[in-house]
């Protein structure tokens, strides 16, 4: 596609619920990013994949996230048991390949946890 | 971890003036990005500019990286440039590849 996609645009869930969240990048594109965007903690990196492998999981916020790439393309972010906190805009993003390269964002998910 | 800030957080401008939008990092970087904010929450890439200058239209964009900073400047500015302009870093080296983001000025043009 001409962009990065992401699905849905909206999510709202019962406390507790699980969500998938998921994230089509450029085509050609072997680096993905996701981060997360809220009120308090402003624009946060989350999880990075090289191809299919993440090298780096520490940016997730606790064990209930969970990041998977297959084919090297679509990616899932899942979040278990969600609480309130978890609210926030979901934004994933692709480059080239990872280090200096441009990062291009998708519209992100809004996650509202009720 | 690496240290962005923007300056200034809050701009209020008329129709057509001009405006610098400034970023400091505090470290090394081979990736700076400007990003426009709109009101639906998509990120709008501007610049990739981890050094040099670069112009595109009525912005333009400088990046010190010697000196630790960037700037952007919007010149005779129109109510549809209102939004929030971020700036983001990677800093040079290591196995991290992610951005870190400033907080952001939110720029309001008025009509």
């Amino acid at each position: 596609g001409a962009g990065v996609s992401q699905s849905p645009s909206n999510k709202v869930t019962e406390k507790g619920k699980d969500v998938e969240l998921r994230c089509d990048p450029i085509s050609g594109h072997t680096a993905l990013y996701w981060y997360r965007q809220s009120l308090g903690q402003g624009l946060e990196f989350l999880i990075y994949f090289q191809g299919n492998s993440a090298p780096d999981k520490s940016g997730l916020p606790s064990d209930r996230f969970s990041a998977e790439r297959t084919g090297g393309s679509v990616s899932t972010l899942t979040i278990q048991r969600t609480q309130q906190e978890d609210s926030a805009v979901y934004l994933c993003a692709s480059s080239l390949a990872v280090g200096g390269h441009e990062q291009y964002f998708g519209p992100g998910t809004r996650l509202t946890v009720t | 971890g690496i240290q962005v800030e923007q300056s200034p957080p809050d701009l209020i401008l008329q129709e057509g003036a001009n405006s610098t939008l400034r970023c400091n990092f505090s470290d090394s970087v081979n990736n700076l990005q400007w990003f426009h904010q709109n009101p639906w929450g998509q990120l709008i890439n501007l610049f990739y500019i981890p050094s040099g200058t670069k112009q595109n239209g009525r912005l333009s964009a400088t990046t010190v990286a010697t000196e630790r900073y960037s700037l952007l400047y919007i010149s005779s500015s129109q109510t549809t440039d209102s939004g929030v302009y971020f700036c983001a870093v990677r800093r040079s080296g290591g196995s991290n590849y992610k951005l870190t983001f400033g907080k952001g000025t939110l720029l309001t043009v008025n009509p």
